[in-house]
């Protein structure tokens, strides 16, 4: 089944406290992406990926790193995590060039942080 | 300026009714435009998108876009129950490609039985 998956799915950690959530797609996608989704703000773009090796920032890349080392996975590590990046997080996927892609979203990872 | 604005509603129409969701947007070279439906604590999931100028019909959806007054609207024909979620522009960027979405905060539609 052509899938994001996503782990782990809920999450409460302590500010401070390294953690990564894992995104990995089994479509042979080139472009990845992350995006936090928080009310009355919609879905923002964290970082995206074009393809192996190649990452660069969204419209809220403070306080995230990526890496794209291998074409189907695509991780979101937090450092340092604070209590204002509580919030859900979805990963995508899709083909990338001059054509119209549909982006394929996981189920999502609600952290908290306190 | 927003990017890309919504109506965040929420919108109430009775079931078999046509609902209509509108989304405008701010960059005038935005190629591609999209709507997701996204039912409240799962991912958000394409419903169709359209890119040329006119009307896009999929069943009982029905995408209309204007380049010259940058908005796009979605029709939901014989709305259904089942159709009561939250419904998400998104369009591309001429800045950061044809990959990268720029999405509106969402309109919720409730469907009345």
């Amino acid at each position: 089944e052509a899938q994001v998956t996503q782990n782990p799915r809920y999450l409460i950690t302590v500010t401070g406290k390294k953690l990564t959530v894992t995104c990995s797609q089994n479509m042979n996608h080139e472009y990845m992406s992350w995006y936090r989704q928080d009310p009355g703000l919609g879905l923002r773009q964290i970082y995206y990926s074009m393809n192996v090796e190649v990452t660069d920032k969204g419209d809220v890349p403070e306080g995230y790193k990526v890496s794209r080392k291998e074409k189907r996975n695509f991780p979101l590590i937090l450092e340092s995590p604070s209590p204002n990046q509580t919030s859900l997080y979805f990963c995508a996927s899709s083909f990338s060039g001059q054509g119209v892609y549909e982006q394929y979203f996981g189920p999502g990872t609600r952290l908290t942080v306190t | 300026q927003k990017e890309v604005e919504q109506n965040s509603g929420p919108l109430s129409v009775p079931e078999g009714a046509i609902a209509s969701l509108n989304c405008t947007y701010s960059d005038r070279g935005s190629q591609s435009f999209f709507w997701y439906r996204q039912y409240s604590g799962k991912s958000p999931e394409l419903i169709m998108f359209i890119y040329s100028n006119g009307d896009k019909e999929d069943g009982r959806f029905t995408a209309q876009l204007n380049k010259a007054s940058q908005y796009v609207s979605l029709l939901i024909r014989d709305s259904q129950p089942s159709d009561s979620a939250t419904y998400l522009c998104a369009v591309t960027s001429r800045y950061t490609g044809a990959n990268n979405l720029f999405f509106g905060t969402g309109t919720r539609l409730t469907v009345i039985p």
